[in-house]
């Protein structure tokens, strides 16, 4: 089983629409979980951080749920610009140093 | 940008040559985590240093290793290349404790 699993999509959606990612991890000892995104042949860049309360920036909100080991990311109103690949990332330690594990990514596409 | 960058960006080899990739952490960051990410995969996790030191190994052979620099550059070197070994390749530098890692533009190795 991998650490991260989520849906590799693609996801095509209108402009405007509400779009929903999710995710699962295996480790239930993780502490910390991320989104990051990724445009076409560049890096990642960390999205948002994901909280046990759950957490909102603009249009983007991102919810944890640790006893299911399930993590969301709802993106409303989407954009043009929203299109490119979720990395749903947990944080997990491996003989004293701090690794990201990443899930396969979603691609996500934004028609006009 | 995250002020982490990395040399080359581009690169061509043959099978059983060796590579070597560079990478400058962001300023005040010291410890370099080295990724990489086949193409539709998420990042893997290759190795971390600390203080010149390796500190924590992913899933990868020892023909895979690494340097760190007492500015806390760092280089990963690749022996005897294999096919399978074509990918972009990741740092990310950040501040030992802090579990926020802030990601290179990657240099893509292709290998023929």
């Amino acid at each position: 089983r991998k650490e991260v699993e989520q849906d590799p999509g693609p996801f095509n959606v209108p402009e405007g629409a509400t779009v929903a990612f999710n995710c699962t991890y295996s480790n239930s000892a993780s502490q910390s979980f991320f989104w990051y995104r990724q445009d076409c042949r560049k890096e990642p860049k960390l999205l948002m951080s994901v909280y046990s309360s759950g957490n909102e920036d603009g249009r983007f909100t991102a919810q944890l749920n640790r006893a299911s080991q399930y993590i969301s990311l709802l993106i409303r109103d989407s954009k043009l610009s929203d299109s490119a690949t979720y990395l749903c990332v947990v944080n997990a330690f491996i003989q004293g140093a701090q690794k990201l594990v990443f899930g396969q990514g979603t691609r996500l596409t934004i028609n006009p | 940008e995250t002020g982490v960058t990395q040399s080359p960006t581009h690169l061509i080899k043959t099978r059983g040559q060796q590579v070597t990739l560079r990478c400058s952490s962001q300023s005040g960051h010291n410890t370099v985590s080295w990724y990489q990410q086949a193409l539709g995969q998420g990042p893997q996790f290759i190795f971390q240093y600390y203080r010149e030191e390796e500190n924590g190994r992913g899933n990868f052979p020892p023909r895979f290793s690494g340097l760190q620099f007492p500015n806390y550059s760092s280089e990963l070197n690749v022996n005897a290349l294999e096919l399978d070994d074509s990918a972009l390749y990741l740092c990310a530098s950040s501040f030992k404790g802090f579990e926020t890692q802030y990601f290179g533009p990657g240099t893509r190795l292709l290998v023929l």
